[in-house]
């Protein structure tokens, strides 16, 4: 079983919805990442968390240590937000090493 | 802004060929990273280097091997490619431990697409 399991893979909306992926982790973390990856490949840090809620613009990124959880939500959707969504977690005692999840694959429809 | 470049954004190379994979960063940081990233498996470390010469295994080292000479080069080989090493390739960095919280953030590479035939 990963220890890092994203929902759903894949997600497709109309551009305005509200989007959340979901991301669930079993192990003790130190911080959880989000990452956004565009077709081509770079990849881009949204968000590094160890407690509570973030905001950037339009992106809002929350955790919840108790339940190992963290969501990443997208509001006023746009075709130009569709990409990969990565969560990644940084074990408890690990300075460097981070355990990936699967990606959620979003594709926003104008 | 930090910079972090790959030699080849596409690569095509032949089974038993060596292969070099040259990553740069700009920004003085002290941890370097390869991974690669293939359809269903998300991304998987292959080496970590926190250090000129310093290098450390991933989760899987097995077919490559790593030279770190200097700071801000970190190249990945492939003494021997085989098929399954086909896949995206993306080299990472980021600032040591011990300093602000946002010195652990990992800055990718654009990735290289190797195809081994």
């Amino acid at each position: 079983k990963n220890e890092v399991e994203q929902s759903p893979q894949n997600l497709t909306a109309q551009e305005g919805e509200f989007i959340t992926i979901n991301c669930s982790y079993s192990v003790g973390i130190s911080a959880l990442h989000w990452l956004q990856q565009h077709p081509g490949g770079g990849i881009v840090s949204l968000f590094m968390l160890s407690s509570g809620k973030k905001k950037h613009g339009r992106l809002i990124a929350t955790i919840n240590i108790q339940e190992k959880h963290s969501s990443l939500h997208i509001t006023a959707s746009h075709p130009r937000d569709s990409a990969v969504y990565i969560c990644a977690v940084r074990s408890r005692g690990s300075n460097y090493k981070l355990t990936f999840g699967k990606g959620t694959l979003l594709t926003v429809n104008p | 802004d930090v910079k972090v470049t790959q030699s080849s954004r596409y690569l095509v190379k032949r089974t038993g060929e060596k292969v070099f994979l040259e990553c740069v960063q700009d920004m003085d940081h002290e941890n370097m990273f390869w991974y690669r990233q293939d359809p269903g498996l998300g991304l998987r470390l292959i080496y970590f280097s926190y250090d000129v010469k310093m290098k450390e295994k991933g989760d899987i080292p097995e077919g490559y091997s790593v030279s770190r000479e200097k700071k801000e080069r970190f190249s990945l080989i492939l003494e021997s490619a085989s098929t399954n090493q086909t896949s995206m390739y993306l080299c990472a960095s980021s600032l040591t431990s011990g300093g602000p919280r946002s010195s652990y953030e990992q800055y990718f590479g654009p990735g290289t697409r190797l195809t081994v035939t």
